[in-house]
C-alpha cells in the first residue's frame, strides 16, 4: 500500500526556473493539500483540493499553482522559483472527516 | 483568530519522565484538535486526536487534555522513551488543518 507518493525527493532550481513537485495517492480520498515546512514555523497551508476538478488557496499561495484533473494527482506547479520558496513540501491526502495521510516530502533549493 | 502557538519549541526528557507540550488557540470554532508526530525525513503522522466535547483522551502512553475555556489543549507522555524522539505538532481544524511550530522532543536513555 503506497499512500501518498512525493516525487521528486530532493531538487535544486536557480532563480527564475520552473518545476512541478508531484503527488499521487492511491487511497481514493477526495481531499488533498500542499504544505510547506520551514524550521521553527511549523507546517503552512499551500493549497488544497475538495474533489477533482476543486481547489482552493490556503494561508500561503502567492507564487504556486495547483490542479486537479483527477482523485490521484495533485500536482504543485512554481512558475518563477524565488529563494523564499525554498523549503521542505509535503503533500497530504484525507477522506472526508478523516485524518491527513502525508507524503515523505519533497526538499526544494532555489539558489 | 486562525493561530495556533505551540510550546515549548524544544523539550530534552530522561528515559521514563513524561513529556509535557502545550498550545493554545484563538477560533473558539475550531472542533477537531490532533496531535502529529514527525520523524526526520519522513512526514507527519497522525498521533492522537480530540474533539471539544470530551476533557481528556487516552491512547496508551499518550494523552490529550483539553481545556474548552482556557482555549489549551496539551500532549502528555508518559513513560518516554528514546524512540519517541521526534517533533510533534498540535494542530486545531474547522474546515482545514492550522499546525502549530512544532516541539523537538528528545528522550535521552
Amino acid at each position: 500500500n503506497a499512500g501518498v507518493t512525493q516525487t521528486p525527493k530532493f531538487r535544486i532550481l536557480k532563480i527564475g526556473q520552473s518545476m512541478t513537485l508531484q503527488c499521487t495517492q492511491d487511497m481514493n480520498h477526495n481531499y488533498m493539500y500542499w504544505y510547506r515546512q520551514d524550521p521553527g514555523m511549523g507546517l503552512k497551508l499551500i493549497y488544497y483540493s475538495v474533489g477533482a476538478g476543486i481547489t482552493d488557496k490556503g494561508e500561503v499561495p502567492n507564487g504556486y499553482n495547483v490542479s486537479r484533473s483527477t482523485t490521484e494527482d495533485f500536482p504543485l506547479r512554481l512558475e518563477l522559483a524565488a529563494p523564499s520558496q525554498t523549503s521542505v513540501y509535503f503533500c497530504a491526502s484525507s477522506s472526508t472527516g478523516g485524518p491527513l495521510h502525508f507524503g515523505n516530502g519533497t526538499r526544494l533549493t532555489v539558489t | 483568530q486562525q493561530q495556533v502557538k505551540q510550546s515549548p519549541q524544544s523539550l530534552i526528557v530522561q528515559k521514563g519522565g513524561i513529556s509535557i507540550i502545550n498550545c493554545a488557540y484563538e477560533n473558539t470554532a475550531f472542533d477537531y484538535f490532533p496531535w502529529y508526530q514527525q520523524f526526520p525525513g519522513k512526514g507527519p503522522a497522525l498521533l492522537i486526536a480530540i474533539r471539544p466535547d470530551v476533557s481528556e483522551k487516552k491512547e496508551g502512553r499518550f494523552t490529550i487534555s483539553f481545556n474548552k475555556s482556557a482555549k489549551q489543549f496539551s500532549l502528555h507522555i508518559m513513560d518516554s522513551q528514546p524512540g519517541d524522539s521526534a517533533t510533534y505538532f498540535c494542530a486545531a481544524s474547522v474546515n482545514k488543518l492550522i499546525f502549530g511550530t512544532g516541539t523537538r522532543l528528545q528522550v535521552f536513555p
